[in-house]
């Protein structure tokens, strides 16, 4: 099994809900990423997890909290959140040790904030 | 800081043909690392090809391949005999040797494969 999975694949929702965004894979990587995505635009960094524990946060803003329940599972919890908070969010996971190791990524999460 | 640029936003090429992709970057490491990410519409971004700083071969795979001059600090990538499925944006990224190092992406280049 050589894939992340993503879960929902969009999602609209408003500035005062609470919603969750996961993410799986059984690929035994102990490396999982958050990135946003802005269209036309690359990826851009913002939560790293190694071994479960939180270890880059890119200056994200408290209204995206992540969480890494164990090793094969990523969550971002999303609250209050404004429009411009509106992109493509991608999970990524890696082996850890080698700056060699290939990231593969899901398919990401369409969200729109109204 | 790192940066990676990539100074064609669109590209297109004929079925069969040849193209080129360019990326420079700024670096003052000396161990680090290069891949070419590739993001097909409304499909999953994947790696494809990836070169490593010490090594002085030119990586490839398949139809694809680069041309790593590490002096220049070019990283440019190569599709022969072009496909219709190899319409994607393709990312150029960079990742320092230590650790801790996270990749640095490109702003991309939209190919478009036409038949």
């Amino acid at each position: 099994d050589t894939e992340v999975t993503q879960t929902p694949k969009h999602l609209v929702m408003g500035m005062t809900n609470k919603k969750s965004l996961k993410c799986e894979q059984h690929m035994g990587h102990r490396a999982m990423y958050w990135y946003k995505q802005k269209a036309k635009k690359p990826p851009e960094l913002m939560f790293v997890y190694s071994y479960e524990k939180l270890s880059i946060n890119e200056s994200v803003p408290s209204r995206f909290s992540p969480e890494c329940p164990n090793s094969s599972l990523l969550n971002l919890h999303l609250h209050a959140l404004q429009p411009e908070d509106s992109a493509l969010y991608l999970c990524a996971s890696s082996l850890i040790g080698l700056p060699y190791n290939e990231q593969f990524f899901g398919p990401g999460t369409r969200l729109t904030v109204l | 800081a790192q940066t990676v640029t990539q100074s064609q936003p669109e590209m297109s090429v004929q079925e069969a043909e040849t193209v080129t992709l360019s990326c420079t970057y700024d670096t003052s490491e000396s161990n680090y690392y290069l891949f070419w990410y590739k993001q097909p519409p409304s499909r999953q971004m994947i790696l494809v090809i990836r070169q490593e700083a010490y090594k002085q071969q030119n990586a490839t795979e398949n139809r694809f391949s680069v041309n790593f001059q590490k002096a220049a600090k070019s990283f440019s990538l190569k599709i022969s005999d072009s496909q219709l499925g190899d319409t994607a944006m393709y990312f150029c990224a960079f990742r320092y040797g230590g650790s801790q190092g996270n990749l640095i992406f490109g702003k991309g280049t939209k190919l478009s494969v036409k038949p």
